[in-house]
């Protein structure tokens, strides 16, 4: 099946730097990818979708200066957490749907599990 | 309102028991919809799509009411390793064709 991959899987940050997570979709091209985040024992909550060749678009409370999201290939998402600081840490997951075929699912990464210290 | 609502449960069921998840959601144009699985700290895995005319694959039985807005999820004969929280998701309203989750539902199923 169509595989994503997300990396790194696992960080530990100082606060006040800055994370990138890639999120790459191996065998087939994405057009548009996600970005969620997920707290504990909460459910997933998307934070913007990233669209090839554009700007990413932004849900409602999501800063876009502080998660800067580049997709510049049609297989290569990143999110960037600017600044991060502890309240940032989170279970961040990308998603991505396959451009070809309708009523598809989505395919998920592996997550990425971000602690600020 | 959110998009998709689902009842966070949880849910306790003893080996073997039936057990039923609502969703609903507030969209009326939304177009596809699915169920995930999560298992605790791992990302979601599609389940079953969600089809008009209801599907069933083996003990799982996935059904759409389009007029009320809801979808189900029915797990016949209970196994332990359906242990897990079961998302409802919705897709397609917006340009860019958004997912949408629900809370999720989490499941304990009992020995």
């Amino acid at each position: 099946g169509a595989v994503v991959s997300q990396h790194p899987s696992r960080v530990i940050c100082k606060s006040g730097t800055s994370v990138k997570i890639e999120c790459r979709s191996l065998d087939f091209q994405a057009t548009t990818m996600f970005w969620y985040r997920q707290f504990p024992k909460q459910s997933l909550m998307l934070m913007a979708t990233s669209n090839e060749g554009s700007k990413a678009t932004y849900e409602q409370g999501v800063e876009k200066d502080k998660f800067l999201i580049n997709h510049a290939s049609l297989t290569l998402s990143t999110l960037t957490v600017t600044s991060a600081h502890p309240e940032d840490s989170s279970f961040y997951i990308c998603s991505a749907k396959p451009d070809r075929g309708v009523n598809t699912e989505a395919f998920f990464g592996q997550g990425t599990r971000l602690t600020v210290v | 309102r959110k998009e998709v609502e689902q009842d966070p449960g949880p849910f306790n069921v003893p080996e073997g028991a039936t057990v039923a998840f609502n969703c609903t959601y507030s969209n009326s144009a939304s177009q596809s919809f699915f169920w995930y699985r999560q298992d605790c700290r791992k990302e979601p895995k599609l389940l079953m799509s969600v089809y008009s005319s209801g599907n069933e694959d083996g003990r799982f039985t996935a059904q759409l009411n389009r007029a009320s807005q809801y979808i189900s999820l029915l797990i016949r004969d209970s196994k332990l390793s359906d242990s897990a929280t079961y998302l409802c998701v919705v897709n397609g309203w917006n340009t860019g064709n958004q997912f949408y989750f629900g809370t999720g539902t989490s499941l304990t199923v009992i020995p």
